[in-house]
């Protein structure tokens, strides 16, 4: 398994608040991604990162940014959190020679907002 | 834009049962095909995948071909057993040589009773 850790696992929060998720990597894929988990809708992107300090949009970013300052931590922020955001949010990376496509989950975030 | 669709479920087989999922979409380019799997309370994991027109990705008995005629990238799997409950996700990646990010389906639950 790739070694992808998120932290913390469990978070509840208040409306308005700022959350950090943290998500760290020990194989140095250039890669890394945030998704959300929602019932009903599957997976959606919300940033990805491919590169220090090099981030893009994806599907469903408002209301989040993220940031990349080493190669293995890549931090997405609600910058006020709302019950909108309530959900589970993965990790994930990729980015090995031969499995550019390829993308290893983290086990998940799963954020209440109250 | 691109996207992928797939039967939602709950699909509930018996043990032993033929197993078909299907999975179709619509990509602007030449994508790349993949099953995950998510057991209940964890991440997703890489199921299989396809790179190319007519390629097929197997593993664990698991398989799918990748048919560009069709749009399609259904699983298979001849003789299903209790520990193949979990949810399926079809994706797919059009990144072109970069990574931007999957695009998943909204996932299959399959239930397998013995």
């Amino acid at each position: 398994d790739a070694g992808i850790t998120q932290s913390p696992r469990h978070k509840v929060t208040e409306t308005g608040t700022p959350v950090t998720l943290r998500c760290h990597q020990t194989e140095n894929h250039r890669y890394m991604y945030w998704y959300r988990q929602d019932p009903g809708h599957g997976l959606r992107l919300i940033h990805y990162s491919y590169g220090v300090k090099d981030t893009d949009k994806g599907e469903v970013s408002d209301g989040y940014s993220v940031s990349r300052s080493k190669t293995e931590d890549f931090l997405l922020t609600l910058e006020s959190a709302t019950s909108s955001q309530t959900s589970v949010y993965f990790c994930a990376i990729s980015g090995l020679a031969g499995e550019a496509y390829e993308q290893y989950f983290g086990p998940g975030t799963r954020l209440t907002v109250t | 834009g691109n996207s992928v669709t797939q039967m939602e479920g709950p699909v509930t087989l018996s043990e032993e049962a033929f197993l078909t999922i299907n999975c179709t979409y619509t990509a602007t380019g030449y994508p790349s095909l993949f099953w995950y799997v998510q057991y209940p309370g964890e991440g997703l994991q890489l199921l299989l995948k396809a790179t190319k027109a007519d390629d097929k990705g197997s593993n664990k008995g698991f398989e799918a071909t990748y048919r560009k005629e069709t749009t399609s990238f259904h699983l298979e799997k001849g003789s299903v057993q209790v520990s193949d409950s979990a949810v399926y996700f079809c994706a797919l990646t059009d990144s072109g040589g970069g990574a931007d990010g999957l695009t998943f389906g909204k996932g299959t639950h399959l239930i397998i009773q013995p």
